[in-house]
């Protein structure tokens, strides 16, 4: 089936700097990826939603500045925390969907730890 | 607007007891519906789908049925084993706007053995 390599799965970062996280999907095009962000014990916020070549369209409360989006190509999506703070720590999830198709493939998740 | 409403946990089970899981909607026309599992540690997985009312969906023992006369697509399972521990997310679908998902909160099962 559909399978989506999100890497890294762990990273720690000090307080400042920038963090990437991307997303693959291996056997299928990726023509809408969406972007999650989860809190413990809470439900999924939807951070983003980008078409491969377009811009990413943010939900409301989401700084584009600060969460940049990229997905230049159907098999990749990127997510770059940028100036990251200890509020930014979260756990980050990205999904997948291939036009005309109707699942959602996740991948397995980034934790994210500014320290 | 479109939402989604889950019983709220964490809800303990012994093993083998029957499991329910409420899930109830909000939303114009005909959106899928869907529940995925989350393992501790884990990423999300669908678990199931229904796509137009009536349908079941079913998988690893687990069923939900799309019922619009009342707007619910509940999680069940007969007989639960303590591998089914996990938290448990029921999401809708609409088409257009790019088919993005809307999730209730979660609801976390720990089947004791």
């Amino acid at each position: 089936g559909a399978v989506v390599s999100q890497h890294p799965s762990r990273v720690i970062c000090k307080s400042g700097t920038s963090v990437k996280i991307e997303c693959r999907s291996l056997d299928f095009q990726a023509t809408t990826m969406f972007w999650y962000r989860q809190f413990p014990k809470q439900s999924l916020m939807l951070m983003a939603t980008s078409n491969e070549g377009s811009k990413a369209t943010y939900e409301q409360g989401v700084e584009k500045d600060k969460f940049l989006i990229n997905h230049a190509s159907l098999t990749l999506s990127t997510l770059t925390v940028t100036s990251a703070h200890p509020e930014d720590s979260s756990f980050y999830i990205c999904s997948a969907r291939e036009a005309g198709a109707g699942g959602y493939t996740f991948g397995s998740g980034t934790r994210l730890t500014v320290v | 607007g479109n939402s989604v409403t889950q019983m709220e946990g964490p809800v303990t089970l012994s093993e083998e007891a029957f499991l329910t899981i409420n899930c109830t909607y909000t939303a114009t026309g005909y959106p899928s519906l869907f529940w995925y599992v989350q393992y501790p540690g884990e990423g999300l997985q669908l678990l199931l789908k229904a796509t137009k009312a009536d349908d079941k969906g079913s998988n690893k023992g687990f069923e939900a049925t799309y019922r619009k006369e009342t707007t619910s697509f509940h999680l069940e399972k007969g007989s639960v084993q303590v591998s089914d521990s996990a938290v448990y997310f029921c999401a809708l679908s609409q088409a257009g706007n790019n088919r993005k998902l809307i999730w209730g909160l979660g609801t976390s099962l720990a089947v004791n053995p």
